[in-house]
Protein backbone atom coordinates (compact mmCIF):
# COMPACT_ATOMS: atom_id res chain seq x y z
CA UNK A 1 0.00 0.00 0.00
CA UNK A 2 1.39 3.34 -1.04
CA UNK A 3 1.45 6.36 1.26
CA UNK A 4 2.52 8.62 -0.92
CA UNK A 5 1.43 9.03 -4.12
CA UNK A 6 1.94 10.52 -7.58
CA UNK A 7 -0.70 9.81 -9.97
CA UNK A 8 0.98 11.78 -12.95
CA UNK A 9 3.50 9.95 -14.21
CA UNK A 10 4.11 12.34 -16.54
CA UNK A 11 3.79 16.36 -17.42
CA UNK A 12 4.71 18.55 -20.42
CA UNK A 13 4.87 21.89 -19.96
CA UNK A 14 5.73 25.14 -22.24
CA UNK A 15 8.90 26.87 -21.07
CA UNK A 16 7.98 30.06 -19.34
CA UNK A 17 4.74 28.49 -17.90
CA UNK A 18 4.03 27.29 -14.31
CA UNK A 19 4.67 23.42 -14.29
CA UNK A 20 2.63 22.21 -11.28
CA UNK A 21 3.29 18.38 -9.88
CA UNK A 22 1.03 16.86 -6.66
CA UNK A 23 1.68 14.40 -4.40
CA UNK A 24 -1.08 12.56 -2.05
CA UNK A 25 -0.09 11.19 1.10
CA UNK A 26 -2.40 8.59 3.77
CA UNK A 27 -0.16 8.62 6.80
CA UNK A 28 -1.61 11.57 8.93
CA UNK A 29 1.46 10.94 10.99
CA UNK A 30 3.69 12.46 8.46
CA UNK A 31 4.80 15.91 9.34
CA UNK A 32 7.55 16.86 7.20
CA UNK A 33 7.72 16.58 3.35
CA UNK A 34 9.98 17.40 0.57
CA UNK A 35 10.42 17.34 -2.95
CA UNK A 36 13.95 15.61 -4.51
CA UNK A 37 14.89 16.11 -8.48
CA UNK A 38 16.17 13.16 -10.46
CA UNK A 39 18.22 13.93 -13.41
CA UNK A 40 18.93 10.79 -16.01
CA UNK A 41 22.19 8.61 -14.54
CA UNK A 42 22.08 10.92 -11.35
CA UNK A 43 21.07 10.35 -8.00
CA UNK A 44 18.49 12.30 -6.44
CA UNK A 45 18.72 15.70 -5.30
CA UNK A 46 16.97 17.89 -2.64
CA UNK A 47 14.28 20.22 -3.69
CA UNK A 48 12.47 22.08 -1.19
CA UNK A 49 10.69 21.08 1.68
CA UNK A 50 7.98 21.92 3.86
CA UNK A 51 7.06 21.18 7.48
CA UNK A 52 3.24 20.31 8.53
CA UNK A 53 3.21 23.05 10.98
CA UNK A 54 3.10 25.56 7.66
CA UNK A 55 1.32 25.67 4.86
CA UNK A 56 3.78 27.18 2.19
CA UNK A 57 7.12 27.36 1.61
CA UNK A 58 8.98 29.13 -1.48
CA UNK A 59 13.00 29.26 -2.66
CA UNK A 60 13.15 31.12 -5.99
CA UNK A 61 10.96 29.83 -8.77
CA UNK A 62 9.63 26.69 -6.60
CA UNK A 63 7.38 27.03 -4.08
CA UNK A 64 5.40 23.61 -2.28
CA UNK A 65 2.11 24.07 -0.70
CA UNK A 66 0.74 21.58 1.59
CA UNK A 67 -3.22 20.91 2.46
CA UNK A 68 -2.91 18.82 5.82
CA UNK A 69 -6.58 18.32 5.67
CA UNK A 70 -6.65 16.91 2.50
CA UNK A 71 -3.42 15.11 2.81
CA UNK A 72 -2.19 16.97 -0.99
CA UNK A 73 1.13 19.13 -1.71
CA UNK A 74 2.18 20.05 -4.96
CA UNK A 75 5.41 21.70 -6.00
CA UNK A 76 4.79 24.98 -8.74
CA UNK A 77 7.54 26.14 -10.89
CA UNK A 78 6.96 29.26 -12.07
CA UNK A 79 8.23 30.11 -14.89
CA UNK A 80 9.49 26.81 -16.18
CA UNK A 81 12.64 25.70 -17.95
CA UNK A 82 13.92 23.52 -20.02
CA UNK A 83 16.23 22.56 -17.37
CA UNK A 84 14.01 21.40 -14.79
CA UNK A 85 13.14 18.85 -17.07
CA UNK A 86 13.39 16.14 -14.64
CA UNK A 87 11.87 13.17 -12.21
CA UNK A 88 10.42 14.77 -9.52
CA UNK A 89 9.68 12.67 -6.50
CA UNK A 90 7.70 13.82 -3.31
CA UNK A 91 8.34 12.16 -0.16
CA UNK A 92 7.59 12.19 3.53
CA UNK A 93 8.62 11.40 6.80
CA UNK A 94 7.61 11.13 10.62
CA UNK A 95 8.72 12.30 13.50
CA UNK A 96 9.37 9.15 15.47
CA UNK A 97 11.71 6.46 14.77
CA UNK A 98 15.07 6.29 14.43
CA UNK A 99 17.12 8.19 11.13
CA UNK A 100 14.05 9.61 9.38
CA UNK A 101 13.27 7.61 6.89
CA UNK A 102 11.43 8.72 4.20
CA UNK A 103 9.03 7.45 1.69
CA UNK A 104 9.05 8.48 -1.73
CA UNK A 105 6.04 8.61 -4.01
CA UNK A 106 6.53 7.21 -7.97
CA UNK A 107 7.80 9.98 -9.77
CA UNK A 108 6.35 12.41 -11.91
CA UNK A 109 8.75 12.68 -15.13
CA UNK A 110 8.50 16.70 -16.03
CA UNK A 111 9.30 17.58 -19.58
CA UNK A 112 9.37 21.42 -20.48
CA UNK A 113 9.32 22.23 -23.90
CA UNK A 114 11.01 25.04 -25.30
CA UNK B 1 29.73 19.88 -0.83
CA UNK B 2 28.63 16.36 0.22
CA UNK B 3 29.94 13.45 -1.73
CA UNK B 4 28.34 10.21 -1.70
CA UNK B 5 30.15 7.72 -4.12
CA UNK B 6 29.24 4.17 -5.11
CA UNK B 7 32.07 1.56 -6.57
CA UNK B 8 30.01 1.10 -9.69
CA UNK B 9 27.80 2.92 -11.70
CA UNK B 10 26.80 -0.02 -13.92
CA UNK B 11 27.01 -3.49 -13.40
CA UNK B 12 25.90 -7.23 -15.21
CA UNK B 13 25.83 -10.41 -12.40
CA UNK B 14 24.37 -13.57 -13.16
CA UNK B 15 21.55 -15.68 -11.24
CA UNK B 16 23.40 -16.98 -8.38
CA UNK B 17 26.60 -14.68 -7.76
CA UNK B 18 26.96 -12.79 -4.47
CA UNK B 19 27.20 -9.18 -5.37
CA UNK B 20 28.80 -6.49 -2.93
CA UNK B 21 27.54 -3.00 -3.84
CA UNK B 22 29.89 -0.11 -1.93
CA UNK B 23 28.82 3.26 -0.52
CA UNK B 24 31.05 5.73 0.77
CA UNK B 25 29.78 8.64 1.89
CA UNK B 26 32.39 12.11 3.34
CA UNK B 27 30.44 14.01 6.12
CA UNK B 28 30.68 11.66 9.11
CA UNK B 29 27.11 11.02 9.20
CA UNK B 30 25.51 8.57 11.24
CA UNK B 31 22.56 7.49 8.96
CA UNK B 32 22.86 5.69 5.48
CA UNK B 33 20.85 4.27 3.39
CA UNK B 34 20.05 1.91 0.65
CA UNK B 35 17.42 2.67 -1.54
CA UNK B 36 16.27 0.63 -4.75
CA UNK B 37 14.42 2.87 -7.54
CA UNK B 38 12.08 0.85 -10.21
CA UNK B 39 10.25 2.43 -12.95
CA UNK B 40 5.93 3.19 -11.22
CA UNK B 41 7.49 2.67 -8.05
CA UNK B 42 9.65 4.71 -6.93
CA UNK B 43 12.60 4.86 -4.55
CA UNK B 44 11.73 2.20 -1.84
CA UNK B 45 14.08 1.83 1.31
CA UNK B 46 15.61 -1.62 1.46
CA UNK B 47 18.30 -1.03 4.74
CA UNK B 48 19.59 1.41 6.75
CA UNK B 49 21.94 2.31 9.18
CA UNK B 50 21.96 4.69 11.92
CA UNK B 51 25.62 3.87 13.58
CA UNK B 52 27.97 1.72 12.50
CA UNK B 53 27.31 -1.89 12.92
CA UNK B 54 23.65 -0.75 13.35
CA UNK B 55 21.28 -1.79 10.90
CA UNK B 56 17.78 -1.60 10.06
CA UNK B 57 15.01 -3.69 7.66
CA UNK B 58 13.48 -1.17 5.57
CA UNK B 59 10.56 -1.96 3.30
CA UNK B 60 12.02 -4.74 1.27
CA UNK B 61 14.75 -6.29 2.89
CA UNK B 62 14.32 -9.94 1.31
CA UNK B 63 16.87 -11.24 -0.30
CA UNK B 64 19.75 -8.34 0.76
CA UNK B 65 22.13 -7.93 3.66
CA UNK B 66 24.15 -4.87 4.76
CA UNK B 67 27.39 -4.78 6.30
CA UNK B 68 28.57 -0.90 8.28
CA UNK B 69 32.06 -1.62 9.72
CA UNK B 70 32.97 1.89 9.16
CA UNK B 71 31.28 5.73 9.57
CA UNK B 72 31.68 6.21 5.98
CA UNK B 73 31.21 3.20 4.45
CA UNK B 74 28.02 1.33 3.79
CA UNK B 75 27.71 -1.96 1.88
CA UNK B 76 24.72 -3.76 0.12
CA UNK B 77 24.89 -7.36 -0.03
CA UNK B 78 23.10 -9.44 -2.67
CA UNK B 79 24.01 -13.41 -1.18
CA UNK B 80 22.41 -14.70 -4.03
CA UNK B 81 21.50 -12.23 -7.63
CA UNK B 82 18.15 -13.00 -8.76
CA UNK B 83 16.63 -11.37 -12.37
CA UNK B 84 14.09 -9.58 -10.14
CA UNK B 85 16.71 -8.02 -7.66
CA UNK B 86 17.99 -6.23 -11.61
CA UNK B 87 17.29 -2.50 -10.85
CA UNK B 88 18.97 0.67 -9.74
CA UNK B 89 20.38 0.71 -6.25
CA UNK B 90 21.01 4.25 -4.72
CA UNK B 91 22.61 5.34 -1.65
CA UNK B 92 21.93 7.71 0.71
CA UNK B 93 23.12 9.48 3.71
CA UNK B 94 21.99 12.49 5.63
CA UNK B 95 20.86 13.56 9.18
CA UNK B 96 17.36 14.44 10.15
CA UNK B 97 15.55 14.41 6.52
CA UNK B 98 17.49 15.70 4.46
CA UNK B 99 19.23 12.50 2.41
CA UNK B 100 22.21 13.28 -0.29
CA UNK B 101 22.24 10.77 -2.88
CA UNK B 102 25.11 9.12 -4.67
CA UNK B 103 25.01 8.82 -8.56
CA UNK B 104 23.49 5.30 -8.60
CA UNK B 105 24.52 1.64 -9.42
CA UNK B 106 22.48 0.28 -12.87
CA UNK B 107 22.61 -3.99 -11.70
CA UNK B 108 21.71 -6.27 -14.51
CA UNK B 109 21.45 -10.06 -13.21
CA UNK B 110 20.77 -12.37 -15.84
Amino acid sequence: DQQVKQNSPSLSVQEGRISILNCDYTNSMFDYFLWYKKYPAEGPTFLISISSIKDKNEDGRFTVFLNKSAKHLSLHIVPSQPGDSAVYFCAASVSSGSARQLTFGSGTQLTVLP
Amino acid sequence: DVKVTQSSRYLVKRTGEKVFLECVQDMDHENMFWYRQDPGLGLRLIYFSYDVKMKEKGDIPEGYSVSREKKERFSLILESASTNQTSMYLCASGFSDRKYFGPGTRLTVT
